[in-house]
């Protein structure tokens, strides 16, 4: 199927653990995207990448760090996880293509929760 | 900051058009209105978006107003798995500038 998958659905680890969350799309897309969804429901865009190439850095502590291995892959490795990182992370894709902003898909989420 | 003013909540009939508001009265001319939807506990799903035309696609019609000054999404026979958070966003049409969410409306739609 074509989609945007993110791995593990279901995190939970204790605090000042270090944890990476993986998301992969085969739509073709250029660009793919972190965003966080915290208890309260508010959606927040964290960082952006394009074609590898980093270019959206949301005021995010520096424990956060993406990595874009190609432009189908985008990993967000967070250290010495904090209570406070506890919320549903989203990871999404979209075609730039010549500049025109399309529609983004969005993979079904990671859960972390830290104890 | 989201540029955009949604009722919290609304509830529908199930059958019945769901009308979902908009206020974007500070839209330039640039950007576009983009609608997603997220059911509960998924990631948010791509509905529809248009510049300054009425649109519409297999799952919903936009409708905008000539000033550009709001819009309505329109679900025309809402059925229970149409329950869901619904975003209006505006946008550029081009450039990095991502998707910003507000807090959107909860449409409940009711047996």
């Amino acid at each position: 199927d074509t989609a945007v998958s993110q791995t593990p659905k279901y995190l939970v680890t204790q605090m000042g653990n270090d944890k990476s969350i993986k998301c992969e799309q085969n739509l073709g897309h250029d660009t793919m995207y972190w965003y966080k969804q915290d208890s309260k429901k508010f959606l927040k865009i964290m960082f952006s990448y394009n074609n590898k190439e980093l270019i959206i850095n949301e005021t995010v502590p520096n424990r956060f760090s993406p990595k874009s291995p190609d432009k189908a892959h985008l990993n967000l490795h967070i250290n010495s996880l904090e209570l406070g990182d506890s919320a549903v992370y989203f990871c999404a894709s979209s075609l730039r293509g010549t500049g025109v902003n399309y529609g983004y898909t969005f993979g079904s989420g990671t859960r972390l929760t830290v104890v | 900051d989201a540029k955009t003013t949604q009722p919290p909540s609304m509830d529908c009939a199930e059958g019945r058009a769901a009308n979902l508001p908009c206020n974007h009265s500070t839209i330039s001319g640039n950007e576009y209105v983009y609608w997603y939807r997220q059911i509960h506990s998924q990631g948010p799903q791509y509905i529809i978006h248009g510049l300054k035309n009425n649109e519409t696609n297999e799952m919903a019609s936009l409708i905008i107003t000539e000033d550009r000054k709001s819009s309505t999404l329109i679900l025309p026979h809402a059925t229970l798995r149409d329950t869901a958070v619904y975003y209006c966003i505006v946008r550029l049409s081009s450039g990095n500038t991502p998707l910003v969410f507000g807090k959107g409306t909860r449409l409940s739609v009711i047996a």
